[in-house]
């Protein structure tokens, strides 16, 4: 039982470069959820998704996109990488809503150069 | 006035220590309120929900103050492996309004030898 996981663990990109994140969960949670952390920030929402192909868009949405066509997937895309995009993206995964526990994987830190 | 506030410290303790976080949100209809763990460049991981009756897990005591608008969490004999950042997390739900799921910015534990 892996939980929550995520690839790459690290990249470096150009600037206008592109790229997409994969989470993948295999706990048949409904709920999955893409943030960013940054020092002093937390972490914010930057998009998620109540079940397979739906998705939301969170508190800092711009410059992502995301898709959830299996419900154990969720992928966020950078579409032209940008250097405020540099980051530590987390995935995460909840049973049920927004009130419930949610299980993170370990994290891709990117770098916008 | 952010949302969730925390003090970032960090709160340097010896070990055998007892310490104490508190952290403060603005809305007054949150629903639920959480303590997740971080250790240096790892995922959150929940440590302990906070209900409104209080809870403890061992030396770990989490308390809700509904009136007041924070939630804290003590911890008794401190052990070096609790060094971390501890996260807060408050969520907001209808009827208030969206689904919100928010992190504090973390206050920095470090028990020392």
């Amino acid at each position: 039982n892996a939980g929550v996981t995520q690839t790459p663990k690290f990249r470096v990109l150009k600037t206008g470069q592109s790229m997409t994140l994969l989470c993948a969960q295999d706990m048949n949670h409904e709920y999955m959820y893409w943030y960013r952390q940054d020092p002093g920030m937390g972490l914010r929402l930057i998009h998620y998704s109540v079940g397979e192909g739906t998705t939301a868009k969170g508190e800092v949405p711009d410059g992502y996109n995301v898709s959830r066509l299996k419900k154990q997937n969720f992928l966020l895309g950078l579409e032209s990488a940008a250097p405020s995009q540099t980051s530590v993206y987390f995935c995460a995964s909840s049973y049920s809503a927004f009130g419930d526990e949610q299980y993170f994987g370990p994290g891709t830190r990117l770098t916008v150069t | 006035r952010k949302e969730v506030e925390q003090d970032p410290g960090p709160f340097n303790v010896p070990e055998g220590a007892t310490v104490a976080f508190n952290c403060t949100y603005s809305n007054s209809a949150s629903q639920s309120f959480f303590w997740y763990r971080q250790d240096c460049r790892k995922e959150p991981k929940l440590l302990m929900s906070v209900y409104s009756s209080g809870n403890e897990d061992g030396r770990f005591t989490a308390q809700l103050n509904r009136a007041s608008q924070y939630i804290s969490l003590l911890i008794r004999d401190s052990k070096l492996s609790d060094s971390a950042t501890y996260l807060c997390v408050v969520t907001l739900g209808p009827p208030s309004g969206t689904y919100k799921y928010i992190f504090g910015t973390g206050t920095r534990l470090k028990v020392l030898a």
